[in-house]
């Protein structure tokens, strides 16, 4: 079945480090890709978004390229903040009619 | 534009009682989910609805957990009786219903079962 693997965490770097998430994701077909982030005690808020092969998303800094030949859509930053330490999640979706097939996040914290 | 309205954020209650959770979806989204999320886990899918039909309830526990959507609108999850295992946060989401079909997530409901 389709499915999405995230690096595990957590995840501590020092203020403006450069941050990479690794995603991979299996599915049929040419799914949507996302990220979505999960700030202390808040819902999840969409970060970025890719349709295609070889888009890139991109929101706040943050960065991610639908990659169809390893199946993978990295999340990077260039210098980190301590107001990035949330959970990140990576998630996938085929059509309207499918659910969001979500990994299982990969917590970040960022120190000054 | 007001975003995905849910209620209460936290709710505390004791095993064998019942409980309910509110959502409001986005103005305009047809399409409205409810999510589990136990802790340090990724949101799953309990149900989603199209207007005031659930289209897919597949991973509902149905013996002790119903939904309804009236009007195709507001939105209401129960739980009856409540199980120890429950404890979770319940996030309700909505959609426009077209490309590239993101969803836009509610803060959640913090559900403690004691």
């Amino acid at each position: 079945g389709d499915s999405v693997t995230q690096m595990e965490g957590p995840v501590t770097l020092s203020e403006e480090a450069f941050l990479t998430i690794n995603c991979t994701y299996t599915a049929t077909g040419y799914p949507s890709l996302f990220w979505y982030v999960q700030y202390p005690g808040e819902g999840l808020q969409l970060l970025l978004k890719a349709t295609k092969a070889d888009d890139k998303g991109s929101n706040k800094g943050f960065e991610a390229t639908y990659r169809k030949e390893t199946t993978s859509f990295h999340l990077e930053k260039g210098s980190v903040q301590v107001s990035d330490s949330a959970v990140y999640f990576c998630a996938l979706l085929k059509t309207s009619y499918d659910k969001v097939i979500f990994g299982p996040g990969t917590s970040l914290s960022v120190i000054p | 534009e007001a975003g995905v309205v849910q209620s209460p954020r936290y709710k505390i209650i004791e095993k064998k009682q019942p409980v309910a959770f509110w959502c409001n979806p986005i103005s305009g989204h047809n399409t409205l989910y409810w999510y589990l999320q136990n802790l340090g886990q990724g949101p799953e899918l309990l149900i989603r609805y199209e207007n005031e039909e659930a289209v897919d309830d597949s991973q509902l526990p149905k013996d002790r957990f119903s939904a309804e959507r009236l009007k195709g609108v507001d939105s209401t999850l129960k739980i009856q009786p409540a199980e120890l295992g429950d404890s979770a946060v319940y996030l309700c989401a909505s959609s426009s219903g077209q490309a590239p079909y993101e969803q836009y997530f509610g803060p959640g409901t913090r559900l403690t079962v004691t």
